[in-house]
């Protein structure tokens, strides 16, 4: 069964400041990973996602992250933060199969608050 | 390129009473997904539709049932409800296997 864990609820950083939200695995099977981010009283955005290949992951408005077999972690990070970075984060993975489908199994989130 | 529409955008029932949610997926998607995202928490899947069956289900009680038709669209439905049914449902979207899951603005269900 696939699991996530995401470290800290709640981060707080400067407006410019490095974002660094954790999150590690668990997967039976090779992992497909994601990073959603959601605002209040909408629906989830896809940020970024790792399925196979290259380890370091680009995504939209700035954001990356690296998927570490070793560690099983998927931490995502942004340079500079900025106030619109300010939502609720989601670490994901699939429980993905040819014949099966997928699911997404969810951390309980993280919420990003950006100061000025 | 319309993305994930969800219907109704709230809803408030009570207790013992039955709803219906609706998904209309990704323009090109033939797969749909349901998940549960209660208060403060990351959402919980209940279950996937492909080729108009189940094709995996989460913990959830038999309550809970699905429906896809043939243009892909779907329903949820929940009977007898329970004030802890109170949640943002949650519809997504994706290519059958396991393509990449797209997920709408969600239905907000309030159980009284």
């Amino acid at each position: 069964a696939q699991s996530v864990t995401q470290l800290g609820s709640h981060v707080s950083v400067s407006e410019g400041a490095l974002v660094l939200l954790r999150c590690n695995y668990s997967s039976s099977v090779p992992p497909y990973l994601f990073w959603y981010v959601q605002y209040p009283n909408q629906g989830l955005q896809l940020l970024l996602k790792y399925t196979t290949g290259a380890t370091l992951v680009k995504g939209i408005n700035g954001f990356e992250a690296e998927f570490k077999k070793s560690e099983t972690s998927f931490h995502l990070t942004k340079p500079s933060a900025h106030m619109s970075d300010a939502a609720e984060y989601f670490c994901a993975v699939s429980d993905h199969g040819e014949t099966s489908g997928s699911r997404l199994t969810f951390g309980e989130g993280t919420q990003l608050t950006v100061n000025p | 390129d319309a993305g994930v529409t969800q219907s109704p955008t709230h809803l408030i029932k009570t207790r013992g009473q039955q709803v219906t949610l609706r998904c209309s997926p990704k323009s090109g998607h033939d797969t749909v997904s349901w998940y549960q995202q209660a208060l403060g928490q990351g959402p919980q899947f209940i279950f996937q539709y492909y080729e108009e069956e189940e094709r995996q289900r989460g913990n959830f009680p038999d309550r809970f049932s699905g429906h896809q038709f043939p243009n892909y669209s779907s329903e949820l439905n929940v009977n007898a409800l329970l004030l802890g049914d109170s949640a943002l449902y949650l519809c997504a979207s994706s290519l059958w296997p396991t393509d990449t899951q797209y997920f709408g603005p969600g239905t907000r269900l309030t159980v009284l």
